[in-house]
């Protein structure tokens, strides 16, 4: 069965310093794997996505992944963070081959930036 | 523009009433979803639909239901049955089931219980 887990329920960190949210999943298959954004009382929106590719993705706003099948991680980063990056992320495994396309939610991480 | 529209944006219900959740999509996609959202539990998936006519049960489907008559439209109902249904409820599309595309999602439907 497919599985995600996002390892940090909440992550601060100041302006204008490096984000990482970590992001670990489990699939019987080729994964199809997702970072989303949702600011509070909006709906999800993709930061990136990773479907066999290449294994560095980037995505809207700066952010960027890396997935790494040995480790089974799919690790989203920011080189500086905006006040405006803060929200809640999501990582997302999808497969479409045996799940019929559902999408596998991780908790979430909450992304706090200090001035 | 294309995109999801749920409405309505905020929700009130009487204990024992059923209410319905609209979720319209222009993008013609195949596949819809309705998941609910609690704080710090994720997105839990209640129902899906991979095709006009047919939708199958997610994880959490008990005192829901749902219909998929018309491709761009996939009504959530609360129903009286649901025993804690105040949350915030977001309805998703993407191309096609079998196609690992990501989902487009609407801005939400926050459900209070009064």
């Amino acid at each position: 069965a497919q599985s995600v887990t996002q390892l940090d329920s909440h992550v601060s960190v100041s302006e204008g310093t490096p984000v990482l949210l970590r992001c670990n999943y489990s699939s019987s298959y080729s994964p199809s794997l997702f970072w989303y954004v949702q600011h509070p009382n909006k709906g999800l929106q993709l930061l990136l996505k990773y479907t066999s590719a290449a294994t560095l993705v980037k995505g809207i706003n700066g952010f960027e992944a890396e997935f790494k099948k040995s480790e089974t991680s799919f690790h989203l980063t920011k080189p500086s963070a905006h006040m405006s990056d803060a929200a809640e992320y999501f990582c997302v495994v999808s497969d479409g081959g045996n799940q019929g396309g559902k999408l596998i939610f991780g908790q979430g991480t909450e992304l706090s930036v200090k001035p | 523009d294309g995109g999801i529209t749920q409405s309505p944006k905020y929700l009130f219900r009487k204990e024992g009433q059923n209410v319905t959740l609209s979720c319209e999509q222009n993008l013609n996609h195949d596949a819809m979803y309705w998941y609910r959202q609690d704080p710090g539990q994720g997105l839990r998936l209640i129902y899906y639909s991979q095709i006009v006519n047919d939708f199958q049960k997610g994880d959490i489907a008990e005192g829901y239901s749902v219909s998929r008559e018309k491709k761009e439209s996939f009504p959530l109902t609360v129903t009286s049955a649901q025993k804690n249904p105040t949350a915030f409820y977001l309805c998703a599309s993407s191309i096609g089931g079998l196609i690992t595309t990501e989902a487009f999602f609407g801005q939400g439907t926050r459900l209070t219980v009064v």
